[in-house]
């Protein structure tokens, strides 16, 4: 089956620090990846589409310069967040599409637990 | 994309069936409904999808009524493992592809 994994699977920083968070489609290609942010009991926001070889998409009310994505292959997509705030602090959480299945399906990453200190 | 109306939260005794409803009245044409589930702190899991035809796989059944303006998922026969927050998603095909969640039932399977 299809699976995406994420790197760190837990970080803590200081704040001001910025942290990287990797998302990997491991057996298949992926144009299109996604990512996700949930604080504690809430669901799953939407933050940006992210597409190979192109800029990423940001959903309205995300910041594009503290959020960093970058979708160097059709295999990777990095969220970078800069300058990190205690209110960062949340799971982040990215899917990806096989685009050889036509995108019936999205499959999603463990997610990342990112604590701001 | 068409917003989905879930009730907040369910139990289900381990072993039994569990229906899970799913409203969209406005759901249009070209939009499929979706079927995910969270367990803690997990990443969301595909259960299912359909247009207009039921469905069903090995982890569940989808039944969409005649009008598309309602669904059910059915997990068979509930285990203490299906205890996790169920999400109903109407997306269009090959728009944008988001998925975008809403609040979701969370379903407690109970010994």
């Amino acid at each position: 089956g299809a699976v995406v994994s994420q790197h760190p699977s837990r970080v803590i920083c200081k704040s001001g620090t910025s942290v990287k968070i990797e998302c990997r489609s491991l057996d298949f290609q992926a144009t299109t990846m996604f990512w996700y942010r949930q604080f504690p009991k809430q669901s799953l926001m939407l933050m940006a589409t992210s597409n190979e070889g192109s800029k990423a998409t940001y959903e309205q009310g995300v910041e594009k310069d503290k959020f960093l994505i970058n979708h160097a292959s059709l295999t990777l997509s990095t969220l970078t967040v800069t300058s990190a705030h205690p209110e960062d602090s949340s799971f982040y959480i990215c899917s990806a599409i096989n685009r050889d299945r036509g995108g019936y399906e999205q499959y999603f990453g463990p997610g990342t637990r990112l604590t701001v200190t | 994309d068409a917003k989905t109306t879930q009730p907040p939260s369910m139990d289900c005794a381990e072993g039994r069936a569990a229906n899970l409803p799913c409203n969209h009245s406005t759901i249009s044409g070209n939009e499929y409904v979706y079927w995910y589930r969270q367990i803690h702190s997990q990443g969301p899991q595909y259960i299912i999808h359909g247009l207009k035809n039921n469905e069903t796989n090995e982890m569940a059944s989808l039944i969409i009524t005649e009008d598309r303006k309602s669904s059910t998922l059915i997990l068979p026969h509930a285990t203490l493992r299906d205890t996790a927050v169920y999400y109903c998603i109407v997306r269009s095909w090959g728009a944008t592809n988001k998925l975008i969640f809403g609040t979701g039932t969370l379903l407690a399977v109970q010994p």
